[in-house]
């Protein structure tokens, strides 16, 4: 099963938005609800940011926000702030052989 | 708080075994489905292998499948990950996760890193 497409940076300056793409196939993202972000600085294991394409787990400020249309998920963090700088991937249930896919990752740099 | 903490990661010869083992607090281990995902050195994550709350089921990411065996032991609240015949392309820092709803990895450990170099 292949990577998730993802941008490989996107950037923007302390409170101002990005969005990050997300793009899969019928097969994963485009078939189920089971998307999923992560947020992971450097050195350090992912943190879990969305899950079911839109849900924020406890203590993820809603800053974070996802949504979903057809193949492909995103992601937006609004009001950036400094220690939004991360890399940050998206994941999907791949359905057939109960398989999981992560997305190739996205830089986030706060300018 | 809820803690996994991976261990058993070091230096092994092409074709060689390794045995990588992850250990739970915090939560009843026996409840939850547990995750392998490995990062090797610079690049994205990739799900390696879960196995259920009871073991009953494993599932496999196609580049480990036959190689690689995920295993638990509940009385002892860990998670085994036995890799066989390794080579260079499963160098990685290698993390367990505690599912979330099956399909989401909500908790990790720090990982710990294989290296597989002659």
């Amino acid at each position: 099963q292949s990577a998730l497409t993802q941008p490989p940076s996107a950037s923007g300056s302390p409170g101002q938005s990005v969005t990050i793409s997300c793009t899969g196939t019928s097969s994963d993202v485009g078939g189920y609800n089971y998307v999923s972000w992560y947020q992971q600085h450097p050195g350090k294991a992912p943190q879990l940011m969305i899950y079911e394409v839109s849900k924020r787990p406890s203590g993820v400020p809603d800053r974070f926000s996802g949504s979903k249309s057809g193949n492909t998920a995103s992601l937006t963090v609004s009001g950036l702030q400094a220690e939004d700088e991360a890399d940050y991937y998206c994941s999907s249930y791949g359905g057939s052989n109960n398989h999981y896919v992560f997305g190739t990752g996205t830089k986030v740099t706060v300018l | 708080q809820v803690q996994l903490v991976e261990s058993g990661g070091g230096v092994v010869q092409p074709g060689r075994s390794l045995r990588l083992s992850c250990a739970a607090s915090g939560f009843t281990f026996s409840s939850y489905g547990i995750h392998w995902v490995r990062q090797a050195p610079g690049k994205g994550l990739e799900w390696v292998a879960v196995s259920w709350y009871d073991g009953s089921n494993k599932y496999y990411a196609e580049s480990v499948k036959g190689r690689f065996t995920i295993s638990r032991d509940n009385s002892k609240n860990t998670l085994y990950l036995q890799m066989n015949t390794l080579s260079a392309d499963d160098t990685a820092v290698y993390y367990c996760a505690r599912a979330y709803r099956t399909y989401y990895f909500e908790f990790w450990g720090q990982g710990t890193q294989v290296t597989v170099s002659s």
